[in-house]
Parts: structure tokens; sequence; C-alpha cells
């Protein structure tokens, strides 16, 4: 089946630092990746996607590129700041199926 | 566009109680809407597929008797928690998937913020 695996946080940053947040995936056929942003209280909200192999999704100076070879789609900011600070989940929507699968979530928490 | 309204957003019951959640598509027709629960600290996990005018379809290891979902009309999806216990809290989110005018995908998906339920 479809899985995705997230690096385990909390992520503890300053501001300014250079973020990454590492996401692999395990499908078969070509899915579409997401990365989610959770901030607290609120439900998620689409950052980036992307569709096939070699697509950059970018957003808010986040970006993240799909790494068929590598079956990965890491979570990248070259400067962060507080207002960063949330849940971010990686997910995949793998072919054949209409639900989004998630992986475990990366708290995020950038200190001034 | 694409916004979808889930209330209520927090709700503390009480054991044997029943509670029902709602998600409204408020400018788009949602013919699939998904239901979700989260553990603290934990990713979503897929409760069920809510399928407009037909029954949900249920996850493995998910009580279809004990979470009722209802979807009975292109905007409006309901989850019923019946006879709660404090297992049952958690933070449930209802999603629904939308036409996507991108021509990269099909569809895109919107989330509902969120309904925390508390079983005392």
């Amino acid at each position: 089946g479809n899985s995705v695996t997230q690096m385990e946080g909390p992520v503890t940053l300053s501001e300014e630092a250079f973020l990454t947040i590492n996401c692999t995936y395990t499908a078969t056929g070509y899915p579409s990746l997401f990365w989610y942003v959770q901030y607290p209280g609120e439900g998620l909200q689409l950052l980036l996607k992307a569709t096939k192999a070699d697509d950059k999704g970018s957003n808010k100076g986040f970006e993240a590129t799909y790494r068929k070879e590598t079956t990965s789609f890491h979570l990248e900011k070259g400067s962060v700041q507080v207002s960063d600070s949330a849940v971010y989940f990686c997910a995949l929507k793998g072919t054949g199926r209409r639900a989004l699968t998630f992986g475990s979530g990366t708290r995020l928490q950038v200190q001034p | 566009g694409a916004v979808v309204s889930q209330h209520p957003s927090r709700v503390i019951c009480k054991s044997g109680t029943s509670v029902k959640i709602e998600c409204r598509s408020l400018d788009f027709q949602a013919t699939t809407m998904f239901w979700y629960r989260q553990f603290p600290k934990q990713s979503l996990m897929l409760m069920a597929t809510s399928n407009e005018g037909s029954k949900a379809t249920y996850e493995q290891g998910v009580e279809k008797d004990k979470f009722l979902i209802n979807h009975a009309s292109l905007t409006l999806s309901t989850l019923t928690v019946t006879s709660a216990h404090p297992e049952d809290s958690s933070f449930y989110i209802c999603s629904a998937r939308f036409a996507n005018s991108d021509r990269d995908t099909n569809y895109g998906y919107t989330f509902g913020s969120g309904t925390r339920l508390t079983v005392v």
C-alpha cells in the first residue's frame, strides 16, 4: 500500500535559519505529492504540490522537488520566520485512490 | 473558492451520548468527502470516504455503527459519533475533493478547520 515517512520533530530553529524537512514515500504508479501546513487549532492548508517527477512545487518561500529516483519530496525554506511555526504534513495521492495518505507530521518551532 | 466549513469547532460531551459534526462545502458541490481522525502529535488517519447519495466506505478497523456518516446532499456531510467514550476524544477533520482548474491535476482537496471532541 501507499505510505509516507517524515522525519520526527519537533524541529527547532532560530529565525532566518535554513529549513529542511525530509519526506519519503512508497507508492505504486505515479503519485501526486503534497505538503500541507497546520497552524494550532486549525485544519490543514495546502502549501505546495507536485504531480510528476522532477516537478518543483513552491509557495511562500517553501520549495519541494519530486524525486522519483529517491522517492522523496523534501521541504525546504531558505530563511524561516516565527510565523512559520506549525505542523507540516507530507502527503500523497496514489493512483486509483481518492483519499490522501499522510505522513506523521513534523512540528516546526521557530524562535526569534 | 473551494471552502469547507466544519462545525462545531469544539465539543464536550458526556460518555454515552452522541455527537454530530457537520461539514459543508460553501461554494462548490462536493460529491466526495473524507473524514479523518487525528490523534495528538500524530498524523491524520482516514476513517471513511463519504459519497453523496450512497453509503460511506469505511477504512479497515473503523466501526461503521459507531461513526455514522451521512452525505445526503452535495454540500453537506455529517459524522455522528454514537455512544461516545473517552477513547473517542480526538480531533476530527473533514476534507472535500473539488474539481480543479489546474490542468496538472483534475482535483484539489480542501479541509475543514477540524472539531476537537472531548468525551468526559
